[in-house]
């Protein structure tokens, strides 16, 4: 079965810092989707950014980039020029591309302070 | 920009009652599914449904819940008799064919007293 694992908690940056929040996961697909969602307090899900498995070139939205490890089966969000809007929980999510199932698989979340 | 609306926004309800969760996915979309988000947890899948029949369903979706896609706009979650264990955050997606990415209604707080 497919796992995604954060392993922060917690996160604080300080404003116009960069930060990088950790996701690792667990599959037997070669070919999926990976995404970053922001849950701010209100908890609207947003979606932040999003990683098709089987494109080598990072993604990359304005302020927020990923680091995407394929043989370490790592995805980590890196923020830079952290603002006081971007304090949020931040889930990752997995999704199978193939397999026939659409289900998001989300991990536990790192809760992200911006410091002013 | 099209949006995935929920009602309502905050639900309370006895222990035991029946609770109808309401969603209008984006009009285009064929693809509807439903989460919970128990609080300070993460987001668990539920349930999917697609072509009027649930496709996929999480160990948690047991016969307690249900759910209909009663006319052609509304997606429904309804949980027969509630338990403390409910309360949570419920947030119905929805995704349009051949799309990878599901858009999240603003979440439905059900808090079962």
């Amino acid at each position: 079965a497919q796992t995604v694992t954060q392993s922060q908690p917690e996160m604080s940056v300080q404003e116009a810092e960069t930060v990088t929040l950790s996701c690792t996961y667990d599959t037997s697909e070669s070919d999926y989707y990976l995404f970053w969602y922001k849950q701010p307090p209100s908890r609207q899900m947003i979606l932040v950014i999003r990683q098709e498995a089987y494109k080598q070139q990072n993604a990359t939205e304005n302020r927020f980039s990923v680091n995407f490890q394929k043989a370490a089966k790592s995805f980590s969000l890196k923020i830079s020029d952290s603002q006081l809007g971007d304090a949020a929980m931040y889930f990752c999510a997995y999704r199978a591309r193939t397999s026939g199932t659409y289900k998001y698989i989300f991990g536990t979340g790192t809760r992200l302070k911006v410091l002013a | 920009e099209p949006e995935v609306t929920q009602t309502p926004s905050h639900q309370v309800t006895q222990m035991g009652q029946e609770v109808i969760l309401r969603c209008v996915p984006i009009s285009n979309h064929l693809y509807f599914y439903w989460y919970r988000q128990i609080l300070g947890q993460k987001v668990e899948f539920l349930v999917s449904f697609y072509n009027n029949e649930i496709s996929e369903k999480s160990e948690i979706f047991d016969d307690q819940f249900s759910v209909e896609r009663p006319d052609g706009s509304n997606f429904t979650l309804k949980i027969r008799s509630t338990k403390l264990e409910d309360s949570a955050m419920y947030f119905c997606a929805s995704s349009a064919p051949l799309s990878n990415e599901q858009f999240f209604g603003p979440g439905t707080r059900l808090t079962v007293l």
